[in-house]
């Protein structure tokens, strides 16, 4: 149990367009949901948390308007990257939480390595 | 204010034991760890929440200390599965939901033969 997939593993996009990016809780309903940033041999900063059916909240930082998170279902959140640049390339993660999960463990996707050209 | 972890990275020899250490300067509720592989998501290893009690998991176990708000994760007779990156996240509030966790600095561990 516990599974959670992200889609897509891997995009190029080029400099300027947007990126949408699927979080899927797989086995079970994510009544939370966390996006987070991480450079190359780099810590997991968090982005942002998403609640379902209510506005994210935005860490300090980052830019709400160019990083659109929607979480319109119990198992499924986007990340929306908009008119990427280049600095935007980093390995984004999410996870997934639910009151059901002794003490709130979170379970985190695979990962998508988005790299802006 | 990001946790502060130790050592910064550490190789071993299969068999070996190693402790990882995370140092938080807030209060905590509790201490999340995982274990990451290079391009993979963190995998959740345990769990530790205010009380100071230790968990353990077959050879990986975890102790949590709240009034030095530190943590530490005990490896023995570490196998070649057990390289990665190793994080802690910590959690310093109990909102009813789930709540936020900050990741520590990271400890790259590496197990050779």
């Amino acid at each position: 149990g516990a599974v959670v997939s992200q889609h897509p593993s891997r995009v190029i996009c080029k400099s300027g367009t947007s990126v949408k990016i699927e979080c899927r809780s797989l086995d079970f309903q994510a009544t939370t949901m966390f996006w987070y940033r991480q450079f190359p041999k780099q810590s997991l900063m968090l982005m942002a948390t998403s609640n379902e059916g209510s506005k994210a909240t935005y860490e300090q930082g980052v830019e709400k308007d160019k990083f659109l998170i929607n979480h319109a279902s119990l198992t499924l959140s986007t990340l929306t990257v908009t008119s990427a640049h280049p600095e935007d390339s980093s390995f984004y993660i999410c996870s997934a939480s639910t009151p059901s999960f002794s003490s709130y463990e979170q379970y985190f996707g695979p990962g998508t390595r988005l790299t802006v050209t | 204010q990001q946790p502060v972890q130790s050592p910064q990275a550490v190789i071993l020899r299969e068999g070996e034991d190693a402790v990882i250490n995370c140092s938080s300067s807030k209060a905590l509720y509790s201490v999340h760890w995982y274990r990451q592989k290079h391009g993979e998501a963190p995998v959740f290893l345990m769990i530790l929440l205010k009380g100071g009690e230790q968990k353990g998991h077959e050879k990986i176990s975890a102790s949590f200390n709240e009034k030095k708000q530190q943590s530490s994760l005990y490896l023995t007779a570490s196998q070649l599965s057990y390289s990665g990156t190793y994080f802690c996240g910590t959690e310093i509030e109990l909102s009813g939901t789930a709540s936020k966790l900050t990741f520590g600095t990271g400890t790259r561990l590496q197990v050779t033969l």
